[in-house]
């Protein structure tokens, strides 16, 4: 049980388009999912919390116009990153909380960004 | 702010070594403790945790004891094998300030290579 999924794996825009980024919980409902973004070898940074039906909450320094998360319900939050650039290229992770577990976090596997 | 410093990389051993990671953590309040793995290209996987003091968490011969009095939470194994060559992430969880939901902080990571 407690499996995320993320889709694409892995994708490759070229500058100046917008790449959309899919969570899902399969087995269990997330009331909350997070965003992070790992450059390569570093640690994982919290871009942003998202509740189902209400607005995300972004971590400070990260534009919340550039990277749009949408949780429209309790199993998919979305990650839009528009008007990409090359420096957005990234691994980008998300993780889902079960609504009957609050400490723990459930990850997706990652999707990898390259812009060109 | 809450904060958790594990030991810098990388670590190579050989199998069946002895491993330790040691991990020191800053929290408020009564954090949960995690050690997180992440194999190459892929997302984080739970290793272990632990919610309350003199708790020990253990997994895959993986163990780590939450010492409150040191405020550490070190990941030792008896006999290390190639497949757990990975980077291993210390991470707590502890409610933000608005009480509404706990989030993840981790360290930096530490990478392990085990030849055979």
């Amino acid at each position: 049980g407690a499996v995320v999924s993320q889709h694409p794996s892995w994708v490759i825009c070229k500058s100046g388009t917008s790449v959309k980024i899919e969570c899902r919980s399969l087995d269990f409902q997330a009331t909350t999912m997070f965003w992070y973004r790992q450059f390569p070898k570093q640690s994982l940074m919290l871009m942003a919390t998202s509740n189902e039906g209400s607005k995300a909450t972004y971590e400070q320094g990260v534009e919340k116009d550039k990277f749009l998360i949408n949780h429209a319900s309790l199993t998919l939050s979305t990650l839009t990153v528009t008007s990409a650039h090359p420096e957005d290229s990234s691994f980008y992770i998300c993780s889902a909380r079960d609504r009957n577990i609050l400490l723990e976090q459930y990850f997706g596997p990652g999707t990898r960004l390259t812009v060109t | 702010g809450n904060s958790v410093t594990q030991m810098e990389g990388p670590v190579t051993l050989s199998e069946e070594a002895f491993l330790t990671i040691n991990c020191t953590y800053t929290a408020t309040g009564y954090p949960s403790l995690f050690w997180y793995v992440q194999y190459p290209g892929e997302g984080l996987q739970l290793l272990l945790k632990a919610t309350k003091a003199d708790d020990k968490g253990s997994n895959k011969g993986f163990e780590a004891t939450y010492r409150k009095e040191t405020t550490s939470f070190h990941l030792e194994k008896g006999s290390v094998q190639v497949s757990d060559s990975a980077v291993y992430f210390c991470a707590l969880s502890a409610q933000n300030s608005g009480g509404s939901n706990y989030k993840l902080t981790f360290g930096k990571g530490t990478l392990l290579t085990v030849n055979p």
